[in-house]
């Protein structure tokens, strides 16, 4: 069974950096093909693709936010990182993190979602 | 970048109706190994997105098959027959060629 859960401050202040850790079950980030995305979603709007990790360490960025975001992987401990830099409040939204599968490039199963509020 | 666009729904949609909903990208998302990335998912109220369908018009595990995908290159469609109450939420259309950009978004309502 695949579970993953994402956690994160609640709130930080403008200009911070916003920490994110999406832990995770029943697969693993050393396996061929398997990857972790990160989503967003602001209060009552769309979906916002950020950012993926695949197996082989292979990194991929929202062109439009990429110069503030690192992602990164334990795979020994199940987890997957994501950070942005100097956030606004433009930055406050629910953050998923998904696993995506490299043959399909879908997003299969899904965390709970975070919320995170940026706020001076 | 690659720009996916969706199409609304006309609702609320009284219960047992065939909807479809449309999803075109700015390019097309055929790929040399002959298949299209193009997904659907759908996220119901107070809930995280589930995928509906992959590679354009594969059902996902588990997916009732009152939901096909259809569509070419660049120009797609969702089509739900009979709508049910468990119907209800928002509708994503999601390219994986090139990164992967999500559509607006297109609600369902039901009457």
């Amino acid at each position: 069974q695949v579970t993953l859960k994402e956690s994160g401050p609640g709130i930080l202040q403008p200009s911070q950096t916003l920490s994110l850790t999406c832990t995770f079950s029943g697969f693993s980030l050393s396996t061929y093909g398997m990857g972790v995305g990160w989503i967003r979603q602001p209060s009552g709007k769309g979906l916002e693709w950020l950012a993926n990790i695949w197996w082989d360490d292979d990194k991929y960025y929202n062109p439009s936010l990429k110069n503030r975001l690192t992602i990164s992987k334990d795979t020994s401990n199940n987890q997957a990182f994501l950070k942005i830099t100097n956030v606004d409040t433009a930055d406050t939204a629910t953050y998923y993190c998904a696993r995506i599968e490299l043959t399909t490039q879908t997003f299969d199963y899904w965390g709970q979602g975070v919320m995170v509020t940026v706020s001076s | 970048d690659i720009v996916m666009t969706q199409g609304a729904l006309p609702n609320p949609v009284p219960s047992g109706e065939s909807v479809s909903i449309t999803c075109r990208s700015s390019k097309s998302l055929l790929y040399s190994d002959g298949k299209t990335y193009l997904n659907w998912y759908l996220q119901r109220p107070g809930q995280s997105p589930q995928l509906l369908i992959y590679w354009m018009s594969t059902r996902a595990s588990g997916v009732s098959d009152r939901f096909s995908g259809s569509g070419s290159g660049t120009d797609f469609t969702l089509k739900i027959s009979g709508v049910e109450a468990e119907d209800v939420g928002v509708y994503y259309c999601q390219q994986g060629l090139e990164f992967n950009t999500f559509g607006a978004g297109t609600k369902l309502e039901l009457k």
